[in-house]
């Protein structure tokens, strides 16, 4: 059973730096295209990043490019975000998402976690 | 890609027939996923490749189009197809979701 546990999702200040990470099971990490999708409180969905499955490539939403970074730790099953010069309009629920391939972003998101909230307030 | 989605609220009885739309800003081919989501929990990949039902749904749920008009249609609503429906294209490699439609019991 494929599975994401996205975890560091906490309140932070304003021009505050947060990582959030997202472990995976149940399946062959390395092969696969992972992304982050976040969902400000009572909003739609928004792509933020995504990475291959070699982390040979990698992208970025305008909102948040020069201020995130994505990578993954493919030994550890793992994807990260580093999130810098945070503000208020980075509140939101950050899910971790599989894509369908291992290029580029892999596409669509078969698999998604349940999300870790990060809420940015002074 | 600007992804817009029609309406942002539909009220339709149980048993009734469901349409929505979804139309990308330029031609996306059929490089389009449906998602659905509930409250509280995390969306669901409903249909990709613009007509291609995910695992677990049922064939009441179909998806059509291409280029850059598409459509989703629940022939006949059940009272577990309320909730929130997103489209997402994935033609460019920011990828892009349109706005949602909440379906609601009328």
């Amino acid at each position: 059973e494929v599975q994401l546990l996205e975890s560091g999702g906490v309140l932070i200040q304003p021009r505050g730096s947060l990582r959030l990470s997202c472990a995976a099971s149940g399946f062959t990490f390395s092969s696969y295209a992972m992304n982050w999708v976040r969902q400000a409180p009572g909003k739609g969905l928004e792509w933020v990043s995504a990475i291959s499955g070699g982390s040979t490539a990698s992208y970025y939403a305008d909102s948040v490019k020069g201020r995130f970074t994505i990578s993954r730790d493919n030994s550890k099953n793992t994807l990260y975000l580093q999130m810098n010069s945070l503000g208020a309009e980075d509140t939101a629920v950050y899910h971790c998402a599989r894509g369908w391939i291992a290029a580029a972003g892999g596409g669509f998101f078969e698999h998604w976690g349940q999300g870790t909230l990060v809420t940015v307030s002074s | 890609i600007v992804m817009t989605q029609s309406p942002d609220t539909l009220s339709v009885s149980p048993g009734e027939r469901a349409t929505l739309s979804c139309r990308a800003s330029q031609s996306i081919s059929t490089n389009l996923a449906w998602y659905q989501q509930k409250p509280g929990q995390a969306p669901r990949l409903l249909i990709y490749g613009a007509s291609t039902r995910a695992t677990g749904f049922p064939a009441r749920f179909s998806g059509s189009g291409s280029g850059t008009e598409f459509t989703l249609t629940i022939s006949s609503l059940q009272s577990e197809d309320f909730a929130v429906y997103y489209c997402q294209q994935y033609n460019d490699w920011l990828y892009t979701f349109g706005q949602g439609t909440k379906l609601e019991i009328k």
